[in-house]
């Protein structure tokens, strides 16, 4: 089974402060992604990347930096943490497309942040 | 990627199958059917996908109509676990270049199953 973890469940930060979420996935995948969901708003992109030192902005990259250093791990950094960033963020990972028929992705369990 | 539309809200009684749809009528001929569902405060679970066959893994099945403009997720036997929000997502599979594309959710069908 695909497992994508993520380094913490519940995270509870002050405005200003530097975040880093951290993302780990087990399926040698190329692809990974970070998104946020709020209610009412669905899942939004925030970046995703499909190859190592890679990286693409996606739909909300303002705030957000990433970091991927090595293949299994995708890291997501809030540079300075404001409060209309908290949110449940989630990260996933997909084959890329020349080494498998889908790039179905999975996610991990989510990290709900509070930004205070 | 096409638009999807779903209905609000299921319910569905426990060892009964569920039967969720989902209209697509604008999709597109490489445009594939994803399933997943989101159960409370938990990240999303990819359930199956489709093109134009019907398919079935462990989880479930879909049956994708002849014209595609429609598709239902079953869910053979409902369990209680099985209560979750469902997504039914269409979306272009690329097939070259570099490979990515973002999951557009909307709102999805709430299922409740209840004893």
């Amino acid at each position: 089974d695909v497992k994508v973890t993520q380094s913490s469940r519940y995270l509870v930060k002050r405005t200003g402060e530097k975040v880093f979420l951290e993302c780990v996935q087990d399926m040698d995948h190329e692809n990974m992604f970070w998104y946020r969901q709020d209610p009412g708003l669905g899942l939004r992109l925030i970046y995703f990347s499909y190859d190592v030192k890679m990286k693409e902005k996606g739909d909300i990259p303002e705030g957000y930096s990433v970091s991927r250093e090595k293949k299994e791990r995708f890291s997501l950094i809030l540079e300075s943490a404001s409060t209309n960033q908290t949110s449940m963020y989630l990260c996933a990972s997909s084959f890329h497309l020349a080494a498998s028929s889908t790039d179905t992705q999975y996610f991990g369990p989510g990290t709900r942040l509070t930004v205070l | 990627d096409a638009k999807t539309t779903q209905p609000p809200s299921m319910d569905c009684a426990e060892g009964r199958a569920a039967n969720l749809p989902c209209n697509h009528s604008t999709i597109s001929g490489n445009e594939y059917v994803y399933w997943y569902r989101q159960i409370h405060s938990q990240g999303p679970q990819y359930i199956i996908h489709g093109l134009k066959n019907n398919e079935t893994n462990e989880m479930a099945s879909l049956i994708i109509t002849e014209d595609r403009k429609s598709s239902t997720l079953i869910l053979p036997h409902a369990t209680l676990r099985d209560t979750a929000v469902y997504y039914c997502i269409v979306r272009v599979v690329y097939a070259g270049g570099t490979s990515y594309g973002k999951l557009t959710f909307g709102q999805g069908t709430i299922l409740t199953v209840h004893p």
